[in-house]
């Protein structure tokens, strides 16, 4: 089992839609959840983060932790082709060193039809 | 904000040749960088995580006297590959952590080429 997993999509909405991104990560320990989003060619840049269970909103960004089922969401909503990107998710944990281990999902590719 | 430098943007570079690539924090102090390599169409692929003053910690399967990598400052880390191959172009991003459980800040990442 992969330690943090999406759907490879594509996810294809059409624009104005909401669009439903999810995550589930395998370490019951984790504290801290990001979702990043990449441009083809670019690198990730960081657009939410969530550290408790429920839902954090910025914009029209919508991310959603539910530590229980081990679950982490981002509601992306009035959907624009702007947003056609790939979303990865990732979950912080602790190495046994101390130091912070990151772990990415391999990312879903959203696609925004105008 | 919190911006996160790479330089050279891309680079070009014969077989058997090193090339040094420079990542830096520009406005915060990163105790904490990491350098991924990203090949076309595939995920982010975690090389090592590198500690101000200590030595990094690499990926296994990553050859840490191939890519050398040194964190002398708290902005400053860099990834050298050294005796490069055409297997190693790809696209070369760092990280930097500004605070304990914060998200990743990464910078425009490089993309090398080896002829």
């Amino acid at each position: 089992q992969k330690e943090v997993e999406q759907n490879s999509g594509p996810l294809s909405v059409p624009e104005g839609a909401i669009a439903s991104l999810n995550c589930t990560y395998s370490d019951r320990v984790s504290q801290s959840f990001f979702w990043y989003r990449q441009y083809s060619g670019k690198s990730p840049e960081l657009i939410m983060s969530i550290y408790s269970n429920g839902d954090k909103e910025d914009g029209r960004f919508t991310a959603q932790l539910n530590k229980a089922s081990q679950y982490v969401s981002l509601l992306i909503r009035d959907s624009q082709p702007s947003d056609s990107a790939t979303y990865l998710c990732a979950v912080n944990g602790w190495n046994s060193g101390g130091y912070q281990k990151v772990t990415f999902g391999t990312g879903t590719k959203l696609q925004v039809i105008p | 904000g919190a911006v996160v430098s790479q330089h050279p943007s891309w680079v070009i570079c014969k077989s058997g040749t090193s090339v040094k690539i420079e990542c830096r924090s520009l406005d915060f102090q990163a105790t904490t960088m990491f350098w991924y390599r990203q090949f076309p169409k595939q995920s982010l692929m975690l090389m090592a995580t590198s500690n101000e003053g200590s030595k990094a910690t690499y990926e296994q399967g990553v050859e840490k006297d191939k890519f050398l990598i040194n964190h002398a400052s708290l902005t400053l880390s860099t990834l050298t590959v050294t005796s490069a191959h055409p297997e190693d172009s790809s696209f070369y991003i760092c990280s930097a952590l500004r605070d304990r459980g914060e998200g990743q800040y990464f910078g425009p990442g490089t993309r090398l080429t080896v002829t």
